[in-house]
């Protein structure tokens, strides 16, 4: 079975630009997660999708935003880009959302997003 | 608030030693997850290991272990017989009520020959 892709691994934007970060989660899996991390901030959760509907969203300005489609495919879009959204932005996905906590996020190679 | 701590920025060790990673957590929930996973160089998370709040039992996978405290919101992450290949980013995480996952800083191991 793949695993979780994410298109493009690498990106140059300047700034002011937007940028579309696309994850394609395992077969089945339903959920997709995505979350960027920084040396300075660490992972921080952005925002999960399940079922083409948002679920929870982290502390992050309105400029990101996402959507997930009916095959589960999910794309991060970045808008008005700033120095600091400079970061590995990486895609969780699980089969189910929630389940008592039991449920494992599988995580792509990730994309690695520069802002100049 | 909850939160996951980390309190080891790095750590050395002599290969085929065990080590043994530290992370608390706070929360007030009943019901969470924790999890480890293991970040290489090349950026990808890599899953370790799980462990649900109602488990009794310590998880295992493998060379890896979840030293599970309850009471004191503990959950340690032990590697026996270290290869030089476990040389990575770790990181803890919880998952909380409401889905949301957080994670640690992370510590950065490094397996010496």
């Amino acid at each position: 079975k793949a695993g979780v892709t994410q298109t493009p691994r690498y990106l140059i934007k300047t700034r002011g630009q937007q940028v579309t970060l696309s994850c394609s989660p395992i077969s089945g899996h339903r959920s997709v997660s995505w979350y960027q991390q920084t040396p300075g901030q660490g992972l921080q959760f952005l925002f999960e999708y399940f079922s083409e509907t948002q679920r929870n969203k982290g502390n992050f300005p309105g400029r990101f935003s996402g959507r997930q489609f009916s095959n589960s495919r999910s794309e991060m879009n970045v808008s008005t880009l700033e120095l600091g959204d400079s970061a590995l932005y990486l895609c969780a996905s699980s089969l189910i959302s929630g389940a008592g906590g039991q449920e494992t996020q599988y995580f792509g190679p990730g994309t690695r997003l520069l802002v100049l | 608030a909850q939160k996951i701590t980390q309190t080891q920025p790095g750590m050395f060790v002599q290969e085929k030693e065990a080590v043994t990673l530290d992370c608390t957590y706070d929360t007030s929930d009943q019901s969470y997850g924790l999890f480890w996973y293991k970040q290489p160089s090349s950026g990808e998370m890599i899953f370790l290991i799980y462990q649900g709040s109602y488990d009794e039992q310590n998880a295992t996978e493998g060379r890896y272990s979840l030293n599970f405290q309850k009471a004191r919101k503990s959950a340690n992450l032990v590697i026996s017989a270290s290869q030089l290949g476990d040389s990575a980013m770790y990181f803890c995480a919880m998952r909380m009520k409401g889905d949301k996952i957080i994670f640690g800083k992370g510590t950065r191991l490094h397996i010496l020959p």
